[in-house]
Order: structure tokens, then C-alpha cells, then sequence
């Protein structure tokens, strides 16, 4: 079965700028989370979303937001964006919130110059 | 706040070797952890899944364990191999939670 799909894979942005990154999960899945990885902090929770619901939010500024839609893919937005956002963001989904485990999707790459 | 410790940070071996892998968390009140291997550049492929409710899990030349009293987890990795070069990342779900904490990560260097 198709795996948890992230696009796009690559992204060169100017500060200031707003992104939005895409993640389509497993089918049948309706857990969906996000994760922004950097070499200095490591992997950190964004937000997590269940049947179009966000039940948590990570430590992160308003810039940061996202929303899932009736087929369960996700969306997240940054605004105004920092160099510090550089990074590479991680979309997970589940079956049952995380109970199951997660699967990870192959990231979306984000520089900003 | 739960926190995620990985010990070593790098490990190099020839090719061959049995290794261990650590992770300690603080929290012991886990619904699960899992076992993440991340190549470069590239997102996190699931190696292991253990629910607190058991104490090991086995997936081919891959055997993790866990104790939740004492807050520790161990990754095996029998016969190392040079494809296993990557880094391997734990992570932990807390009880009544949804959402995962990660260790930093043990980067794996297997040499012919």
C-alpha cells in the first residue's frame, strides 16, 4: 500500500516569504502529525491533527499553523519566514493516534534564504 | 516534561560486529516507544514498536527491549552490516498523549 506521501520534496524560499507543505497519509489513516527536524534541536512536534481536528500543538510561534481536510490530507503554513525555519519537516500518520505506531513520510526539504 | 537521551551519540564498527544501542527516557509512564532508522537526508523508516505492556520485540537481525521501571530501551543489532550505516532514532509516546519525543539519535557507521 502507498505510504505516507510529502510534496513536495524540495523547497527554496526568501525570507519573509509564506510556505505550505502537503501530506497525504496512509489510506485509512486519520492521525496526521507534523515534526520539524534541524541539526541543533532534533526532531520536534509541530502539530497533530485527528479527523480534521488539531488535538495538540507543539512549542512553535502562530507563524506556524496547519489544518487537515475531510480525506485526511494535511496541510501546514509558514508565514513570514525566518532563516531559522530552515529545515526538514516530517509528516507521520497513524490508524489509532499513535497507539499503532507511527509511519513517516520522506520529508519536505525547506531553505530559506 | 518527558526526555529522550541516546547514548553513544556515534558508533563505528567493522562489519560483523553484534552492537548495542541505548535509549533512556525520564518519564516512565509511556504508552509505547519506537525504534526509527533515518538515512541521510531522508525521512524515518519504523524499525521496531514496542508497547509498554511487553518487554521485547524482534524483526530479523533487530531485537530492541524495554524496561519502563528503570526507563531504558536497547536496540541489537546482530551481524552488523555496512547497510545498516544510518542513524537510529528512539522515540517515546506518553500515556494520554499522542504526540512522540525523540532522542537525538545514534549515528551508525558499519565499515567493510
Amino acid at each position: 500500500k502507498a505510504g505516507v506521501t510529502q510534496t513536495p520534496r524540495y523547497l527554496i524560499k526568501t525570507r519573509g516569504q509564506q510556505v505550505t507543505l502537503s501530506c497525504s497519509p496512509i489510506s485509512g489513516h486519520r492521525s496526521v502529525s507534523w515534526y520539524q527536524q534541524t541539526p541543533g534541536q532534533g526532531l520536534q512536534f509541530l502539530f497533530e491533527y485527528f479527523s480534521e481536528t488539531q488535538r495538540n500543538k507543539g512549542n512553535f510561534p502562530g507563524r506556524f499553523s496547519g489544518r487537515q481536510f475531510s480525506n485526511s490530507r494535511s496541510e501546514m503554513n509558514v508565514s513570514t519566514l525566518e532563516l531559522g525555519d530552515s529545515a526538514l519537516y516530517l509528516c507521520a500518520s497513524s490508524l489509532a493516534g499513535g497507539r499503532d505506531g507511527y509511519t513517516f513520510g520522506s520529508g519536505t526539504r525547506l531553505t530559506v534564504v | 516534561k518527558q526526555e529522550v537521551t541516546q547514548i553513544p551519540a556515534a558508533l563505528s564498527v567493522p562489519e560483523g560486529e553484534n552492537l548495542v544501542l541505548n535509549c533512556s527516557f525520564t518519564d516512565s509512564a509511556i504508552y509505547n516507544l519506537q525504534w526509527f532508522r533515518q538515512d541521510p537526508g531522508k525521512g524515518l523508516t519504523s524499525l521496531l514498536l514496542i508497547q509498554s505492556s511487553q518487554r521485547e520485540q524482534t524483526s530479523g537481525r533487530l531485537n530492541a527491549s524495554l524496561d519502563k521501571s528503570s526507563g531504558r530501551s536497547t536496540l541489537y543489532i546482530a551481524a552488523s552490516q555496512p547497510g545498516d550505516s544510518a542513524t537510529y532514532l528512539c522515540a517515546v509516546m506518553n500515556s494520554g498523549y499522542s504526540t512522540l519525543t525523540f532522542g537525538k539519535g545514534t549515528m551508525l557507521l558499519v565499515s567493510p
